[in-house]
């Protein structure tokens, strides 16, 4: 079975610095990655997928991913955090064939002036 | 194009009462989700459907029931509702492996 592990629950972040957020995988076959966003009372928006080819994955608002292997991991990150990217974070696993989706318990990403 | 909506947006409901979710979907999708959202959980798959007239469970899937009779529409059902479904319900289309997202009905249950 097919399961998602966000390490870090919470990451509070100055405005304007890095951000990076971990994801961990376990799947047998190789893998569809998402991950997604969800604004406070809002639904899960896409930033950005991995389904095969190139292993560094651009998104939307300026988020990237890179889909390791070896490590069974896809972290997400963004060079220059603003404000608006205070939310949670949602990793998620599929493949080709399995109609669902495994996702992982989420990361909720707080901004400080 | 409205995507993925959901009816209603919140819902306060006492133990044992019913009701059903609706989710509408306008991109001719074939493959439609129900999940739950708890805290600290992420999002847990209650009940999906891969097209018109099925329905198959997911990994939550005990105290609720869903219909699928038309292709955008997929129902979600609280027979006798229960405390421990307090939560908010997220419903999804899916395309090319792909899911898309409602806004979620946010449902307590005293």
């Amino acid at each position: 079975a097919q399961s998602v592990t966000q390490p870090d629950i919470h990451i509070t972040v100055s405005e304007g610095a890095s951000l990076e957020l971990r994801c961990n995988y376990s799947y047998g076959a190789t893998p569809y990655l998402f991950w997604y966003v969800q604004s406070p009372g809002q639904g899960l928006q896409l930033l950005l997928k991995y389904f095969s080819g190139d292993t560094l994955v651009q998104g939307i608002k300026g988020f990237e991913a890179e889909f390791k292997r070896s490590q069974s991991s896809f972290n997400l990150r963004k060079p220059s955090v603003h404000w608006s990217d205070a939310a949670e974070y949602f990793c998620a696993v599929g493949a080709h064939g399995d109609y669902k989706l495994s996702f992982g318990a989420g990361t909720t990403v707080t901004v400080r002036a | 194009n409205a995507g993925v909506t959901q009816t209603p947006k919140f819902r306060v409901l006492k133990t044992g009462q019913s009701m059903t979710l609706l989710c509408a979907q306008d991109m001719n999708h074939e493959y439609m989700y129900w999940y739950r959202q708890d805290p600290g959980m992420g999002l847990r798959l209650i009940h999906y459907s891969v097209g018109e007239g099925t329905t198959a469970k997911g990994e939550v899937p005990d105290g609720y029931n869903v219909s699928r009779l038309k292709k955008q529409n997929f129902l979600l059902g609280l027979e006798s509702a229960a405390p421990s479904q307090t939560s908010v319900y997220f419903c999804a289309s899916r395309t090319g492996g792909e899911q898309f997202f409602g806004p979620g009905t946010r449902l307590t249950v005293l």
